[in-house]
């Protein structure tokens, strides 16, 4: 089984740009797609962002997905931050043997 | 409008059993898969088990395989979890989920809390 490791929490300031990272345990990133998932609080999950990089209808262009081969991570990155935006975010993936792995999630705050 | 309404949450002594429904409407409900994903208080989120579209093949979690159990019922529009031998671990907010390749559309939860 492989494993999806986010940092804790990030923080930054409105207006500003923020990076969050989804670094793969074992299995190439790039094999398997990658979503992620917004939750703000008191509220069900959310989709940001699917197939690594395509944002769902509705979703601002201020969020994009990337994927790293060589530190075989992933990334959501916000930019323009808004103070609604803060939330916890939740990436996402899978294998033939794991329907459904997520990340342990970060706590996004926006001050 | 999709919309996936979850039920049947509640208190539930340990090694007791319920079951949840999560009613889906606003699309077709017999071309997608389907998920239970559930998020004990202050955790984050735990895949528990997948169903395809006609119900023929079924996931499951290693912590819950063999005390869980997923169906559906596509003329109802119905995804169910029937929940056996329930533990204080299993004490969370149980989402259900849409999915075409990946999950896109989650419910609003439903809590079971497993306690004496």
């Amino acid at each position: 089984n492989f494993m999806l490791t986010q940092p804790h929490s990030v923080s930054e300031s409105p207006g500003k740009t923020v990076t969050i990272s989804c670094t793969r345990s074992s299995g190439s990133i790039a094999s398997n797609y990658v979503q992620w998932y917004q939750q703000r609080p008191g509220s069900s999950p959310t989709t940001v962002i699917y197939e690594d990089n395509q944002r769902p209808s509705g979703v601002p262009d201020r969020f994009s997905g990337s994927i790293d081969s060589s530190s075989n991570s992933a990334s959501l990155t916000i930019s323009g931050l808004k103070t609604e935006d803060e939330a916890d975010y939740y990436c996402q993936s899978y294998d033939s043997s794991n329907p459904v792995v997520f990340g342990g999630g970060t706590k996004l705050t926006v001050l | 409008e999709v919309q996936l309404v979850e039920s049947g949450g509640g208190l539930v002594q340990p090694g007791g059993s319920l079951r949840l429904s999560c009613a889906a409407s606003g699309f077709t409900f017999s071309s997608y898969w389907m998920h239970w994903v559930r998020q004990a208080p202050g955790k984050g989120l735990v895949w528990v088990s997948r169903i395809n579209s006609d119900g023929s093949s079924t996931s499951y979690a290693d912590s819950v395989k063999g005390r869980f159990t997923i169906s559906r019922d596509n003329a109802k529009n119905t995804l169910y979890l029937q929940m056996n031998s329930l533990r204080a671990e299993d004490t969370a907010v149980y989402y259900c989920a849409r999915a075409y390749e990946d999950i896109d559309y989650w419910g609003q939860g439903t809590l079971v809390t497993v306690s004496s």
